[in-house]
């Protein structure tokens, strides 16, 4: 998985701030998913996204969460006045653009760990 | 919906093949088998895919039934730092989205 830098590592928030992690994907990689993952939980699937375009967003919470990835820079997962309930791992993925059949594999980051307080 | 179903644990003693299996019994034709492990808390690694036929390198191999419907992660000599949390998961080439299942926790022993 190396390649896929997410930033910052560890994040601290109080109740009623925002959140901004961010998720530079490998070069030449145009395709982004988001992942959230509970302590001792799997991980949810919450939005993809190529460059530009919100692919899927059906893991998304409808409030307060929002995600994008613009032409220029990296993907950011924005979660604004956090809860103690959002704290998690969240994870990046990138992967190129798709061959046929989905013939290529998805790298992931090392995660951001958010904790509110 | 993950669209895989996997034991949700495993133990393998140290040394030996440390056998996965995965059923994806609704897995349409275009749709690839991939495998991910996540070492404690770390980012999910890349294992190994394939679409139909048996794939290997230097970390495992898959074997895929000929009906497509299940599939087994092989890591022929398990070592310690094997332990993890393996994710079957399976990907199309429209949408190129990856869902999650719960996994199966591998525990290697001594």
């Amino acid at each position: 998985n190396a390649g896929v830098m997410q930033n910052p590592r560890h994040l601290v928030r109080r109740r009623g701030q925002e959140a901004r992690l961010r998720c530079s994907p490998m070069k030449g990689h145009s395709h982004v998913y988001w992942y959230r993952q509970l302590p001792e939980e799997g991980l949810k699937f919450m939005v993809y996204l190529q460059k530009e375009n919100i692919i899927d967003e059906s893991g998304m919470p409808k409030e307060r969460f929002s995600a994008e990835f613009p032409k220029e820079g990296p993907s950011i997962l924005r979660i604004q006045q956090v809860v103690r309930g959002d704290s998690a791992a969240y994870f990046c993925a990138s992967s190129p653009i798709f061959g046929f059949g989905g013939d290529n594999e998805a790298f992931f980051g090392q995660g951001t760990r958010l904790t509110v307080v | 919906d993950a669209k895989t179903t996997q034991p949700t644990s495993m133990d393998c003693a140290e040394g030996r093949a440390a056998n996965l299996p995965c059923n994806h019994s609704t897995i349409s034709g275009n749709e690839y088998v991939y495998w991910y492990r996540q070492i404690h808390s770390q980012g999910p690694q890349y294992i190994i895919h394939g679409l139909k036929n048996n794939e290997t390198n230097e970390m495992a191999s898959l074997i895929i039934t000929e009906d497509r419907k299940s599939s087994t992660l092989i890591l022929p000599h398990a070592t310690l730092r094997d332990t993890a949390v393996y994710y079957c998961i399976v990907r199309a080439g429209l949408n190129n989205d990856m869902r999650f299942g719960a996994g199966t926790r591998l525990t290697v022993k001594p």
